[in-house]
Order: structure tokens, then sequence, then C-alpha cells
């Protein structure tokens, strides 16, 4: 079966720093990774996705991915961190299984980012 | 565009009871889905329609009905609400081409089940 994982439930980082989310994945074949971020009570807005190509994936807001096969991860990044980038952080893995192009996510647990002033 | 709207925004209801949970989309995506959102759990999957009269089970498909007579609009039913479906539902909706298949999120229902 699919899945991804986010092993820390929090990742604290002062204004300015650098960060790194972490995420894992476990798929057969060819992985199809997202990562979504998520506001106080808001819906969730897609940030980046890998398909194939380069490793390094540029997404909104100054983010960037690093898809990692021989480590099977897809951690997120950015080299100066915001206090409004402060949020719950998901990874996503596209479930490819079942009939035709379904588009069916599978998601991590998520990872708050607190970034401090 | 509106993008995904959600209707209400907020419910209390009381076990046993039904409702609706309304999502409409304005994009002319083909692909949307239904996920709740638990502390801890991330989101999981309840029902998803890749198009037009065609509906799907995902993860968590139990005590939940769809239907998608339209491709704008894909209405939730809770059938007899339990205090374990308390929740935050989000409704999404993609276009089916890989290349450009992200999905939007609607702002999301609060529900509380007492």
């Amino acid at each position: 079966a699919q899945s991804v994982a986010q092993p820390e439930d929090q990742v604290n980082v002062a204004e300015g720093n650098p960060l790194t989310v972490k995420c894992t994945y476990s798929v057969s074949g060819n992985p199809y990774l997202f990562w979504y971020v998520q506001y106080p009570n808001r819906g969730l807005q897609f940030l980046l996705k890998y398909i194939t190509g380069d490793n390094l994936v540029k997404g909104s807001y100054g983010f960037e991915a690093e898809f990692n096969k021989s480590q099977t991860s897809f951690h997120l990044k950015k080299p100066s961190a915001l206090v409004s980038d402060s949020a719950l952080y998901f990874c996503a893995v596209r479930d490819i299984h079942g009939s035709g192009n379904t588009g069916k996510l599978i998601f991590g647990q998520g990872t708050t980012l607190q970034v401090k002033p | 565009n509106a993008g995904v709207t959600q209707t209400p925004k907020f419910q209390v209801l009381k076990t046993g009871q039904s409702m609706t949970l309304q999502c409409a989309q304005d994009m002319n995506h083909e692909y949307m889905s239904w996920y709740r959102q638990d502390p801890g759990m991330g989101l999981r999957l309840i029902h998803y329609s890749v198009g037009a009269g065609i509906t799907d089970q995902g993860e968590v498909p139990n005590g939940y009905n769809v239907s998608r007579s339209t491709t704008e609009d894909f209405p939730l039913r809770l059938l007899s609400a339990a205090p374990s479906q308390t929740s935050v539902y989000f409704c999404a909706s993609s276009y089916s081409d890989r290349r450009r298949d992200e999905q939007f999120f609607g702002p999301g229902t609060r529900l509380t089940v007492l």
C-alpha cells in the first residue's frame, strides 16, 4: 500500500533561518508527490508537486522540495523562514492503484511549522 | 471564479439526525472528493467522483453517501449522525489531467455531533 509519513509533529525555526519539513514515502512504482499548506481555519492550498524530472521542485511562496529516490524522501525546504509561514503542512502521494486516473491523494499526518520572530 | 464553496461553515447535530453538506465548484473540474480532518490523522478520503454520474468509496466511507448529478455539485450526506463523525470536512476538486491536477480545497465545514 502507498503511504507517506511526516516524522515530526512540529518544527520550530527562527525567522530568517532555513527550514525543512520532512516527508518520507512508500510506493510501488514511481512516486507522484505533493505538498500542501493549511493556514488556521482555512482549507488546504497547493504548494508544489513532483512527477518526474529534476529532483529539486520549486513551488509557491518561495518553497521548494527535494526528491531523493534512494532515501524515499521528499522534504520541503525554504532558505529563509518568515513568521507568516507558520502553518500546518501536509505531504501527500497520489494513489495510482485502481482503474483510471482517480486523482486520489493519500496524506501524511501533518507537521505544524512555527516560525518565531 | 468562486473556486470551491462549502456550506454550512458550522453545524451541530444530535445523534441520529441526518444532514447534507454542500460542495460546489465553478472551475469545470472533473474530479471531486470529500475528506475529513481529525487531529493527528491528516486528511482521510471519504468518497470521490471522477465525473458526473460516477462516484466511488474512499478510505472511510461508512455512514456517508454521495451523488454527482452535475459537474459542479458534489453533496455529502450523513445518514444517521454519530459522535464519531464529529470532524472538519473538506471538499476538493481538480482536473483529471496529470499536468494540472492540483486539488483546490473548500474552506471546510466544522461538524459537531452531540
